[in-house]
């Protein structure tokens, strides 16, 4: 069965600090990948998408992705965050063959101090 | 354009009680889903249609979960009788084509339902 495990529950930076944060799935096949955010009080919305060719892919707010096909992860990562930045982060995967539904994992809180 | 709608925002309930969630998906979208998320994880997949077909049901507690898309538009969340564990926040999402599964998934704000 597919899972998706996201290793850290809540992170706590501060202001231009450097993120990472790391996602790894499991499944036998061929995969997208996609990372949500949920600001507070706010809808999940699509911060980036991995489906195919360049595995650093690159999404709004200057968040990236990438994709290591060989240790099954899609980590986040932005070079200095801002306090705007304070969400609650998803990793999702479906698979390419299916109906398409998500699996998400439990969710990354990002706390960031002014 | 218009996003995912869902009602209500807010429902209270006592267990063994009936409530229904309301969701209009963005125009056109052909694909609407149904997830549960209980207070810290990740939502998780309760059905999916595809026009007023059901796609996928396998994680519905069909004991007491219903839904329905009767003219593959607006789709209706139905649980009878309520239970506890079932506080959670409700999303409803929708995209345009299965043809392509790496097509966005768009989120409506959820309704927030807490059983007593």
């Amino acid at each position: 069965a597919q899972s998706v495990s996201q290793h850290n529950h809540h992170v706590i930076l501060s202001e231009a600090a450097s993120l990472e944060l790391g996602c790894n799935y499991s499944y036998g096949g061929t995969v997208n990948l996609f990372w949500y955010v949920q600001y507070p009080g706010q809808h999940l919305q699509l911060l980036l998408k991995y489906f195919s060719g360049d595995p650093l892919v690159k999404g709004i707010k200057g968040f990236e992705a990438e994709f290591i096909k060989s240790k099954f992860s899609f980590n986040l990562r932005k070079p200095s965050v801002q306090w705007s930045d304070t969400a609650e982060y998803f990793c999702a995967v479906n698979a390419r063959v299916g109906g398409g539904k998500l699996i998400f994992g439990q969710g990354t809180e990002l706390s960031v101090k002014p | 354009e218009a996003g995912v709608a869902q009602s209500p925002r807010y429902k209270i309930i006592e267990k063994r009680q009936s409530v229904a969630f309301w969701c209009n998906p963005i125009s056109g979208h052909a694909t609407l889903y149904w997830y549960q998320q209980i207070l810290g994880q990740g939502p998780k997949l309760l059905i999916q249609f595809q026009n007023n077909g059901v796609v996928d049901d396998s994680q519905l507690p069909k004991d007491r979960f219903s839904a329905e898309r009767l003219k593959g538009v607006d789709s209706t969340l139905k649980i009878q009788p309520a239970k506890l564990e079932d506080s959670a926040v409700y999303l409803c999402a929708s995209t345009s084509s299965l043809r392509d599964r790496g097509l966005e998934q768009y989120f409506g704000p959820g309704t927030r339902l807490t059983v007593t």
